[in-house]
């Protein structure tokens, strides 16, 4: 089982939807958990972390489930400046490095 | 824009070549890190330095080797670059505590004739 798995899309949606993206990670001792955004032929950044009573941040919202090691992001009210990879990331178990999912692809159209 | 920077952006090498790629970060981060993307492959960790003075593995690092030159600089170096190598390489750095997110250079696109 790979540390960080996504489903690599695509989704398809149009303006204003909700959309939700899944992830899995292997690791139980996984201390911190992040989602990043890439912008095709760009860097990630930072989106957002993810805390354990679930966090929001104006239309996005990141939930932890440790007991299912499951983490989602959900995007209400889709913009078309949404279209992007977005990267599950989870600390790993000696905190010295972050792993990062393959990225799931969203693309918003009008 | 100040965070961290890469040199260079871009680069085409023959079989054999050698080069080494540049990274700096002016935030006092302890942790740097050089990842390889390719597509449909994500994000793959080839070299990491938890604080300066010492390097570690990760998950592909076979044909690169790295030096943390100081706490601002880890470089990247393939000593006989082989298609394979034909990536895009990230830098990134990391302050170190609890649930610090990662910042990443602009990349450098690598091609490998």
């Amino acid at each position: 089982r790979k540390e960080v798995e996504q489903d690599p899309g695509p989704f398809n949606v149009p303006e204003g939807a909700t959309v939700a993206f899944n992830c899995t990670y292997s690791n139980s001792a996984s201390q911190s958990f992040f989602w990043y955004r890439q912008d095709c032929r760009k860097e990630p950044k930072l989106l957002m972390s993810v805390y354990s009573s679930g966090n929001e941040d104006g239309r996005f919202t990141a939930q932890l489930n440790r007991a299912s090691q499951y983490i989602s992001l959900l995007i209400r009210d889709s913009k078309l400046s949404d279209s992007a990879t977005y990267l599950c990331v989870v600390m790993n178990q000696a905190g010295t490095a972050l792993i990062f999912g393959k990225g799931t692809t969203l693309s918003v159209s009008s | 824009n100040a965070g961290v920077t890469q040199t260079p952006k871009f680069q085409v090498l023959k079989t054999g070549q050698s080069m080494t790629l540049q990274c700096a970060q002016d935030m006092n981060h302890n942790s740097m890190y050089w990842y390889r993307q390719d597509p449909g492959m994500g994000l793959r960790l080839i070299y990491y330095s938890a604080s300066e003075g010492t390097t570690d593995k990760g998950e592909v690092p076979n044909g690169y080797n790295v030096s943390r030159l100081n706490k601002r600089e880890f470089s990247l170096r393939l000593e006989s670059a082989a298609p394979s190598q034909t990536s895009v390489y990230f830098c990134a750095s990391l302050f170190g505590t609890d649930n610090q997110p990662q910042h990443f250079g602009d990349g450098t696109r690598l091609s490998i004739l």
